[in-house]
């Protein structure tokens, strides 16, 4: 099974700042797909952003962008502008694009805290 | 709205109860997941379905059954519920994973206390 690891329990940013948030994962496969996903207190898992694994342009929304670096295996998330709204728990998911029943593994989560 | 519904949302057993979680999604999705959330420990996937009539195991299904007679539910069953079982349970839907169409759809989550 893939790994997905997250190794920052938890972040904090002064509103405003930047923060970037680091995912790494181990596969053998090479057609994947990669999410990162936010989880407010009201625990409803929220898609911030996703990337195929064929594409080598890194994927952006708005404020909220990744670094993908596939031969190293490493999917960071970066939030530019932080937000109050930003503040979350934050997970990592990897998918694969040929594995049967295609599901997600998820990281252990990020903490978000933003600082007024 | 167009989404994935779970109930109920809260619920409190004592240990060796048996409760079923029911998930409903009206996207004609035929991939459905139940997942539980621990601290500490990110989403793990309990079972899965990849469409009606068919299920299969995923990371840690010790302790729970799962059946999908219809394409639109996907209910996952606790038959003597275990203080280990508390958690947040989530369900979640998807098409296949062809084109854009390839992200989880997610329910609200299941909030599990088993006393």
């Amino acid at each position: 099974a893939q790994t997905v690891t997250q190794s920052q329990p938890e972040m904090s940013v002064q509103e405003a700042e930047t923060v970037t948030l680091s995912c790494t994962y181990d596969t053998s496969e090479s057609d994947y797909y990669l999410f990162w996903y936010k989880q407010p207190p009201s625990r409803q898992m929220i898609l911030v952003i996703r990337q195929e694994a064929y594409k080598q342009q890194n994927a952006t929304e708005n404020r909220f962008s990744v670094n993908f670096q596939k031969a190293a295996k490493s999917f960071s998330l970066k939030i530019s502008d932080s937000q109050l709204g930003d503040a979350a728990m934050y997970f990592c998911a990897y998918r694969s694009a040929t594995v049967a029943g295609n599901q997600f593994y998820f990281g252990t989560g990020t903490s978000l805290t933003v600082i007024p | 709205n167009a989404g994935v519904t779970q109930t109920p949302k809260f619920r409190v057993l004592k240990t060796g109860q048996s409760m079923t979680l029911l998930c409903a999604q009206d996207m004609n999705h035929e991939y459905m997941y139940w997942y539980r959330q621990d601290p500490g420990m990110g989403l793990r996937l309990i079972h899965y379905s990849v469409g009606e009539g068919t299920t299969a195991k995923g990371e840690v299904p010790d302790g729970y059954n799962v059946s999908r007679l219809k394409k639109q539910n996907f209910l996952l069953g606790l038959e003597s519920a275990a203080p280990s079982q508390t958690s947040v349970y989530f369900c979640a839907s998807s098409s296949t994973p062809t084109g854009t169409s390839y992200g989880y759809t997610f329910g609200s989550g299941t909030r599990l206390t088993v006393v």
